[in-house]
């Protein structure tokens, strides 16, 4: 079946520009993460939607950063006035409902291919 | 906090020669550990996982276990093959929070025929 996907592959753009990054996750996975990742340096947690929970927004870096998904399906994530330090990889990721405290366990969290920003 | 510290990179080896990147964690609680490959051009997907101490994850060759007095969770592989290039990612997660990976910095593997 189709895995996650992301659009744009790639991006650039100049300081001071907003941009939207897009997230298509497996159909039935409840559960999207957004990650960043700059390079030479490991993905870091932006931030967690699961169904119509509040989501976990304590990985953004600003509050230039925002991000929206409705329901289960598609998740938009918005850089406002992008700065130099914005150029990363931003990778999506989903998942099965989170289990929860009741089950010693954890569901595969599966990663679409990434945006490239690159902010000039 | 909780933080993940793999071995830096890169590691450029032999084909067949045994392989191990370190990883060692600081975590509050009991978390659930992975490593995570992505090959060039590829996504990052799930090597393998342990969910709690002395559980050994495997996968394709490769091996960690779970070591809580350590806390560590070191990636073996007895005999790599050049297809094994690519960049190894440790990570953790906790069960009862978001799920939400903490990642090291990344170890890129390069294996030459």
């Amino acid at each position: 079946g189709a895995g996650v996907s992301q659009s744009p592959s790639n991006k650039v753009t100049e300081k001071g520009k907003d941009v939207e990054l897009r997230c298509d996750p497996i159909s039935g996975h409840t559960a999207l993460y957004w990650y960043r990742q700059r390079l030479g340096q490991g993905l870091e947690f932006l931030i967690y939607f699961q169904g119509n929970s509040a989501p976990d927004k304590s990985g953004l870096p600003s509050d230039r950063f925002s991000a929206e998904r409705t329901g289960e399906s598609v998740s938009t994530l918005t850089i406002q006035r992008t700065q130099q330090e914005d150029s990363a990889v931003y990778l999506c990721a989903s998942s099965l409902e989170w289990p929860g405290l009741a089950l010693r366990s954890s569901y595969e969290q599966y990663f679409g291919p990434g945006t490239r920003l690159t902010v000039t | 906090g909780n933080s993940v510290t793999q071995m830096e990179g890169p590691v450029t080896l032999s084909e067949e020669a045994f392989l191990t990147i370190n990883c060692t964690y600081t975590a509050t609680g009991y978390p659930s550990l992975f490593w995570y490959v992505q090959y060039p051009g590829e996504g990052l997907q799930l090597l393998l996982k342990a969910t709690k101490a002395d559980d050994k994850g495997s996968n394709k060759g490769f091996e960690a276990t779970y070591r809580k007095e350590t806390t560590s969770f070191h990636l073996e592989k007895g005999s790599v093959q050049v297809s094994d290039s690519a960049v190894y990612f440790c990570a953790l997660s906790f069960s009862g929070n978001t799920g939400k990976l903490i990642f090291g910095q990344g170890t890129t593997l390069q294996v030459k025929p």
